[in-house]
Order: structure tokens, then C-alpha cells, then sequence
């Protein structure tokens, strides 16, 4: 099956710094979303980006298809930022099923 | 507007013991879903339904049984709970590729 692989596992950042998430995929996928689970456990949907960029304020995205994988941007971190950033596919044949990679950890400090 | 409900939000059950998951949805959604997620782990396709009475079986669907006899509800049953089956279980729906929107969770401790 597809593989969904992100990177890094784990990320500490002081506030107001930077941070680039990777998303690495193994097939072609029909489309790619990011997720964002705050610590009390919520999934909210970040981004529906199967290719090109886009931008929601402080966070933006970008995915590449062609070379299979996606990356999304935080700018000027803040503590709500804090949580897990869960990158997942669709495969080609799918109805809608996403796939889940393992997630990115992310910690802001104040 | 509430989005995806799912009841209840904690559960212990005792090994073979049964239970029923419901998931609520008020968006007018074709197609729900049930994941399950472990610890560090991203979330796992149980089960899923592209429309009302149908169900299909996602990538882990052992030990578990789904209905969807309405369009608004999606229900996840555990005929004999196992330890394994200790997991946060989350439902979600969507109208397609966009709009996947999930529920809060339910965290189930079977011992």
C-alpha cells in the first residue's frame, strides 16, 4: 500500500520562529490534505492542497506531485501552533479514504 | 451548528464485553468514516460508507461491525472487545475529497 512518511517526528521551537513540516508520499495520489490535532486531541483541517500553494495566514503549503511530497510552513510560531501536524493521501482508486502518515510533534515555547 | 458528534466521549469495557460508537452528523455529508488512532501513531481507516445503507471495510476492520441505515448516523460496533481494541476512535464525514470534517473523539479503555 501507499506509504506516507513525515518529517521530522518531533520539533521544538521558541516563539516566533519558523518551521518547515515535510510530507513524503510512494504513489501517486488523487489528493493531499494537512491536519492539525490540538493537544486536547481535536483534528481540524488545515489545507486540501493536491498541488501548487496556498496560504492561510500564518501557515502555508505547498505540494509538488510530480515528486510526490508536500510541505507545509509555519511562520512566526505561537504557542496554539503546539500539537500534532498529521499529513495524509488519497490514493488514485480511493473513495475519499485517507491514508495517515505518523504525524509531526510539534512544541512552541513561550 | 454542531458538525460530527460522536457519543460518548469515554468508555471502559471489560474483555467480550459489546458496545456500540455513534456518530452524528448534521452537514448533509455522503460519506462518513471511522478511524482509530493509537498512541504516536497517525489515524487508521476502520470502516467507511459512501451513502446511506451502504458500509465498506477500511485497513484495520477486525473486530468490528458499522451500520449507516440513516444518513446522518454512522454506527461502530464491538461485538466482543478485545485489549487490542484500546484505542481513541474518531469519526469524520466529508462531501468529498474537501470538507472532511472530524468528530471529537472517543477514548475506549477495554481491560
Amino acid at each position: 500500500g501507499i506509504q506516507v512518511e513525515q518529517s521530522p517526528p518531533d520539533l521544538i521551537l521558541q516563539e516566533g520562529a519558523n518551521s518547515t513540516l515535510r510530507c513524503n508520499f510512494s504513489d501517486s495520489v488523487n489528493n493531499l490534505q494537512w491536519f492539525h490535532q490540538n493537544p486536547w486531541g481535536q483534528l481540524i483541517n488545515l489545507f486540501y492542497i493536491p498541488s501548487g500553494t496556498k496560504q492561510n495566514g500564518r501557515l502555508s503549503a505547498t505540494t509538488v506531485a510530480t515528486e510526490r511530497y508536500s510541505l507545509l510552513y509555519i511562520s512566526s510560531s505561537q504557542t496554539t501552533d503546539s500539537g500534532v501536524y498529521f499529513c495524509a493521501v488519497e490514493r488514485m482508486d480511493s473513495s475519499y479514504k485517507l491514508i495517515f502518515g505518523s504525524g509531526t510533534r510539534l512544541l512552541v515555547r513561550p | 451548528n454542531a458538525g460530527v458528534t460522536q457519543t460518548p466521549k469515554f468508555r471502559v469495557l471489560k474483555t467480550g464485553q459489546s458496545m456500540t460508537l455513534l456518530c452524528a452528523q448534521d452537514m448533509n455529508h455522503e460519506y462518513m468514516y471511522w478511524y482509530r488512532q493509537d498512541p504516536g501513531m497517525g489515524l487508521r481507516l476502520i470502516h467507511y460508507s459512501v451513502g446511506e445503507g451502504t458500509t465498506a471495510k477500511g485497513e484495520v476492520p477486525d473486530g468490528y461491525n458499522v451500520s449507516r441505515l440513516k444518513k446522518q448516523n454512522f454506527l461502530l460496533g464491538l461485538e466482543s472487545a478485545a485489549p487490542s481494541q484500546t484505542s481513541v476512535y474518531f469519526c469524520a464525514s466529508s462531501w468529498g475529497a474537501q470538507g472532511y470534517t472530524f468528530g471529537s473523539g472517543t477514548r475506549l479503555t477495554v481491560v
